[in-house]
């Protein structure tokens, strides 16, 4: 199985201020024909299923957004919200889709 | 807009068989671009994928899992099931559905996902 690692497990981050979460894979998520991460990020609010923020690494879904930006390439990862809004606290998890399906173990966002 | 939406007990005894069912609205179960996924998170931890049914009948099973679990599809009411058998104190979770984009022959993403129903396994 891909393991994915998240760090850090927290961060408390001022409001306005950048939070950056990232995401390790034990072995490369780099599909070599398509060039393409098989990477996606997910948001958690407290009492609600995860929600799709970004896909393919770095690909923002519609009406997510553009402060949340997604980066990184084959074994590393990164979720960056610049800005952030007091309505981004929540937890992250980064989900590999190259080999069977595993999310990272997640980072908990807070307001410093 | 799609939703899905998780039904079943709340509440099963050690040993028994844990059974949900999510009932999909706003777009068909019968779609070749979707697989149909449960995953679940267990109290104050992370996610787990449990397996995926597609209306073509292949399904795909955590192998952690695979030897209890059971899923199902019944396109003629949009739904699919999960049943998994000698239920212990571990299973304890909260049970998602939620689909999931397939692209280009590769199951990908999950794009949206049910709010979730928590399964107790205690006596």
């Amino acid at each position: 199985d891909i393991v994915m690692t998240q760090s850090p497990d927290s961060l408390a981050v001022s409001l306005g201020e950048r939070a950056t979460i990232n995401c390790k894979s034990s072995q490369s998520v780099l599909y070599g024909s398509s060039n393409k991460n098989y990477l996606a990020w997910y948001q958690q609010k407290p009492g609600q299923p995860p929600k799709l923020l970004i896909s393919w690494a770095s690909t923002r879904e519609s009406g997510v957004p553009d402060r949340f930006s997604g980066s990184g390439s084959a074994t590393d990862f990164t979720l960056t919200i610049t800005s952030l809004q007091a309505e981004d606290v929540a937890v992250y998890y980064c989900q590999q889709y190259y080999s069977l399906w595993t999310f990272g173990q997640g980072t908990k966002v807070e307001i410093k | 807009q799609v939703q899905l939406q998780e039904s079943g007990p709340g509440l099963v005894k050690p040993s028994q068989t844990l059974s949900l069912t999510c009932t999909v609205s706003g777009g068909s179960i019968s779609s070749d671009n979707y697989y149909w996924n449960w995953i679940r998170q267990h109290p104050g931890k992370g996610l787990e994928w449990i397996g995926y049914v597609h209306h073509s009948g292949n399904s795909y099973y955590n192998p952690s899992l695979k030897s209890r679990l059971t899923m199902s599809i019944d396109t003629s009411n949009n739904q699919f099931s999960l049943k998994l058998t000698s239920a212990t104190a571990a299973d304890t979770a909260v049970y998602y559905c939620a689909r999931q984009i397939y692209s280009n022959n590769w199951a990908t993403f999950f794009d949206y996902w049910g709010q979730g129903t928590l399964v107790t396994v205690s006596s």
